[in-house]
């Protein structure tokens, strides 16, 4: 069958790093995606990785790897907005979004 | 960026009434849009796929008859709460899908709305 798991909930520090991990098991694969969702609010796309290797995106960076069916969202700098749901999603070969259940983050002062 | 639609965005109502809510690609045409719940503090819940001009693909122990849906043309689609009842309070969200993953803005082959949020007493 098809998953994806990723941590339910993680905590860091206002001004950290924070690697949030996600892992797929998908019928076919055409990319990774990462999306935000603040609270109450519908998810907006962060980033889309379908070759191996580490896009950087200003504070945010994802990296993937298709051999070990593995991803992590990397968050420099953390500010206060940034406490929030990160859903990893991966496309199976038939180009649907197979959802990860999120992982909360929070961020302390 | 693309831009989806739903309307309206907060709608209260009355144990055993019906509520239509719209979901609109603004830029773009949709051949296929997605219907999400989502209960707080869990993940999305994918409801059903929704194919302009053919019938909606319903997920495992999602009830057809009393989600419908209608994609009747490439920027809308209408998902209809009928008889709703309390359990059915919950936070609606569309995303619309662009034609080919591969065209343009592959990064983002999915394009939500701002969700409808349902309360029903």
């Amino acid at each position: 069958g098809q998953n994806i798991d990723q941590p339910t909930e993680m905590t860091a520090t206002e001004g950290a790093i924070v690697q949030i991990n996600c892992t797929y098991q998908t019928s076919g694969f055409n990319g990774l995606f990462w999306y935000q969702q603040h609270a109450g609010e519908a998810p907006t796309f962060l980033s889309y990785n379908v070759l191996d290797g580490l896009e950087e995106k200003g504070r945010f960076s994802s990296f993937l790897s298709r051999s070990k069916g593995y991803s992590y969202l990397l968050l420099k700098e953390l500010q206060m907005k940034d406490s929030a749901s990160y859903l990893c999603a991966a496309m199976d070969s038939n180009y649907q979004l197979i959802w990860g259940a999120g992982t909360k983050l929070i961020i302390k002062p | 960026g693309a831009v989806v639609s739903q309307h309206p965005s907060w709608v209260i109502c009355k144990s055993g009434t019906s509520v239509k809510i719209e979901c609109r690609s603004l830029d773009f045409q949709a051949t296929t849009m997605f219907w999400y719940r989502q209960f707080p503090k869990q993940s999305l819940m994918l409801m059903a796929t929704s194919n302009e001009g053919s019938k909606a693909t319903y997920e495992q122990g999602v009830e057809k008859d009393k989600f419908l849906i209608n994609h009747a043309s490439l920027t809308l689609s209408t998902l209809t709460v009928t008889s709703a009842h309390p359990e059915d309070s919950s936070f609606y969200i569309c995303s619309a899908k662009f034609p080919s993953p591969f065209s343009g803005r592959a990064q983002e082959t999915q394009y939500f709305g701002p969700g409808t949020r349902l309360l029903v007493l």
